[in-house]
């Protein structure tokens, strides 16, 4: 079955940095884009980056484009998300979601979603 | 971007109500609108796709239309386990975005 499982979430320091895993099972992992989106406390959904399966083209959030890296490597199934001058705004739940559609040029919503990791950014 | 307005932002209805949520875009966004529904807690889960595709699984109690700039999300007979937060998303065109979101309460 489809399973993802982000990690490396916690606490840091404004203007710290972070880097977010997303390791996935269950699928073509290098036939489907990968998203990442994140929930504030309380809040509604975000969401922050996508990368295609071939990792040729990827796609930010204005809020986070500058600051936030995603990458992925297909031999290992895995997803990354770096962070880097975080602010209290980006202190959030942070979901990887798989894309709906194998080998999309674009994304096109996700289908299957991690259980996500907190990122709390505090001084 | 292209924003999302989402509306009730909530809304109580009984069990065996009809429920509207209506998700309007800025822009024409061509039937690329998925709706996912949310549990507290919970991660989001893929309802429809594609303005009105349903996703394998997912009760026929749930229906979409739309086209343009204004969608809806329909749920026939409201059930107790329909209770969560309702949020559409377009992929028409990136940076993706979401609804503010539906919140659904059972009277």
């Amino acid at each position: 079955q489809v399973q993802l499982v982000e990690s490396g979430g916690g606490v840091v320091q404004p203007g710290g940095s972070l880097r977010l895993s997303c390791a996935a099972s269950g699928f073509s992992f290098s036939s489907y884009g990968i998203h990442w989106v994140r929930q504030a406390p309380g809040k509604g959904l975000q969401w922050v980056a996508f990368i295609r399966y071939d990792g040729s083209n990827k796609n930010y959030a204005d809020s986070v484009r500058g600051r936030f890296t995603i990458s992925r490597d297909n031999p290992t199934n895995t997803v990354y998300l770096q962070l880097n001058s975080l602010t209290t705004e980006d202190t959030a739940v942070y979901y990887c979601a798989k894309d709906r559609l194998r080998s999309s040029i674009a994304a096109v919503g996700a289908d299957y979603w991690g259980q996500g990791t907190l990122v709390t950014v505090s001084s | 971007d292209i924003q999302l307005t989402q509306s009730p932002s909530s809304l109580s209805a009984s069990v065996g109500d009809r429920v509207t949520i209506t998700c309007r875009a800025r822009q024409g966004i061509s039937d690329s609108l998925a709706w996912y529904q949310q549990k507290p807690g919970k991660a989001p889960n893929l309802l429809l796709y594609g303005a009105y595709r349903l996703e394998s699984g997912v009760p026929s109690r749930f229906s979409g239309s739309g086209s343009g700039t204004e969608y809806t999300l329909t749920i026939s007979s409201l059930q107790p386990v329909d209770s969560a937060t309702y949020y559409c998303q377009q992929y028409y065109t990136p940076p993706l975005t979401f609804g503010g979101g539906t919140k659904v309460e059972i009277k």
